[in-house]
């Protein structure tokens, strides 16, 4: 166990509608990060949060977006659900330090969009 | 544009045979890398990484990966495997430079183990 939380487990969504989702980093840690992870590829990069700002994004449109909070726990908003926003949605943990960046993965939140 | 490439997809062994899962990268400059586990149903969990130093690194699980900077390529092995390696491995990199702290990850190699 990592200490890093996400809640729900399992969503359905239709086409259009929209999801938030939350993660709980580990204690101590001040950075989030979220992938997406489609069925049998890598997890992708979606975007990292430090200190309550946007600290970098991947190759996701602007329907994706985040929130990271004063605890340092994080959502993930997705507008405009498209069929191929099925996958499951990683959360990552970590301390902001470029010698020791190493990022602690919760559960996952498995999407699926109908 | 920087990628992680796992030439093994799928991975089939008897048990206590020898392991290793490629791993290359593309990117120039100073990295990070990591190997991921994802046991069935379970969460990625880490297995060892590399920031500097020595090249050969030791993780869990009796699992250690190579660093060959000409090569671009950080690859795992295990000396003898066991049925509870049955897994999913993915091979990541961070650019240490790249002003984020995002992963690039590769596609994944499944390794099933014959008991």
């Amino acid at each position: 166990e990592t200490g890093v939380t996400q809640s729900p487990t399992h969503l359905i969504k239709t086409r259009g509608q929209q999801v938030t989702l939350r993660c709980s980093s580990q204690s101590g840690h001040n950075t989030v990060s979220w992938y997406q992870q489609a069925l049998g590829q890598g997890p992708q990069f979606i975007f990292q949060y430090y200190r309550e700002e946007e600290n970098g994004r991947g190759n996701f449109p602007p329907r994706f977006s985040g929130l990271q909070f004063p605890n340092y726990s994080s959502e993930l908003n997705v507008n405009a659900l498209e069929l191929d926003d099925s996958a499951l949605y990683l959360c990552a943990s970590s301390v902001e330090d470029l010698l020791l960046s190493t990022q602690y993965f919760g559960p996952g939140t498995r999407l699926t969009v109908l | 544009a920087q990628s992680v490439s796992q030439h093994n997809h799928h991975v089939i062994l008897s048990e206590a045979a020898s392991l290793e899962l490629g791993c290359n990268y593309s990117y120039g400059g100073t990295v990070n890398l990591f190997w991921y586990v994802q046991y069935p149903g379970q969460h990625l969990q880490l297995l060892l990484k590399y920031f500097s130093g020595d090249p050969l690194v030791k993780g869990i699980k009796g699992f250690e990966a190579e660093f060959i900077k000409s090569k671009f390529s950080f690859n795992l092995r295990k000396p003898s495997v066991q049925w509870s390696d049955t897994a999913e491995y993915f091979c990541a990199v961070n650019p240490s430079t790249s002003g984020t702290y995002k992963y690039i990850f590769g596609t994944g190699t499944r390794l099933k183990v014959l008991a």
